[in-house]
């Protein structure tokens, strides 16, 4: 299986800030990746897909790289809505894999 | 608007059978991929099974093979999830989810999702 690591678990920061989540592949998933933000007691909601496409309707704040192994969300000028956890997952290969979550809270 | 509900779901003893339903509006059902993917209390996404849009195709992951099926039935535009030999560590939150591609070969990622059911594996 494919293991995704996120880093950090969690995050704290402010309103405005520039935050950036890394997630990592145990091997090369080219770049079928794909980033979900959820919220307490809410289904998680695709941000990015295919590394760095942006989902219709996802604020341009948000952007995704990366390629092989090595992959970052980048949220510019964090705003309120933006406080949640995020994940990132492989559908590169089965079983498809979800990294194991950041929370982004409130510094 | 794609609108995916669950249903099914509840308490259940170690040992026991749950059937999982999803039913869904919005969208032509029968020509997408359809995803379980499930969250323990207070844990992280775990992927579970997906089924191709004819039924042909299934996948799962190991944890469950052998216990789970995943079926569909697109004239009822439903899918379903059977659950047997449950335990424990099958308490989750069971959420339905469709494929972004219409009639692909090679399923993506995880585009619409329902707002998931609960399962309760305890005695």
């Amino acid at each position: 299986d494919i293991q995704m690591t996120q880093s950090p678990s969690t995050l704290s920061a402010s309103i405005g800030d520039r935050v950036t989540i890394t997630c990592r592949a145990s091997q090369s998933i080219s770049g079928w990746l794909a980033w979900y933000q959820q919220k307490p007691g809410k289904a998680p909601k695709v941000l990015i897909y295919k590394a760095s496409s942006l989902e219709s309707g996802v604020p341009s704040r948000l952007s995704g790289s990366g390629y092989g192994t090595e992959f970052t969300l980048t949220i510019n000028s964090l705003q309120p809505d933006d406080f949640a956890t995020y994940y990132c997952q492989q559908y590169s290969n089965y079983p498809r894999t979800f990294g194991q979550g950041t929370k982004v809270d409130v510094k | 608007e794609v609108q995916l509900v669950e249903s099914g779901g509840g308490l259940v003893q170690p040992g026991g059978s749950l059937r999982l339903s999803c039913s869904n509006s919005g969208f032509a059902f029968s020509s997408y991929w359809m995803n379980w993917v499930r969250q323990a209390p207070g844990k992280g996404l775990e992927w579970v099974a997906n089924i191709k849009h004819d039924g042909s195709e299934t996948h799962y992951v190991d944890s469950v093979k052998g216990r789970f099926t995943i079926s569909r039935d697109n004239a009822k535009n439903s899918l379903y999830l059977q659950m047997n030999g449950l335990r424990a560590e099958d308490t989750a939150v069971y959420f339905c989810v469709r494929d972004p591609l219409y009639f692909s070969g090679w399923p993506e990622y995880f585009q619409h999702w329902g707002q998931g059911t609960l399962v309760t594996v305890s005695s």
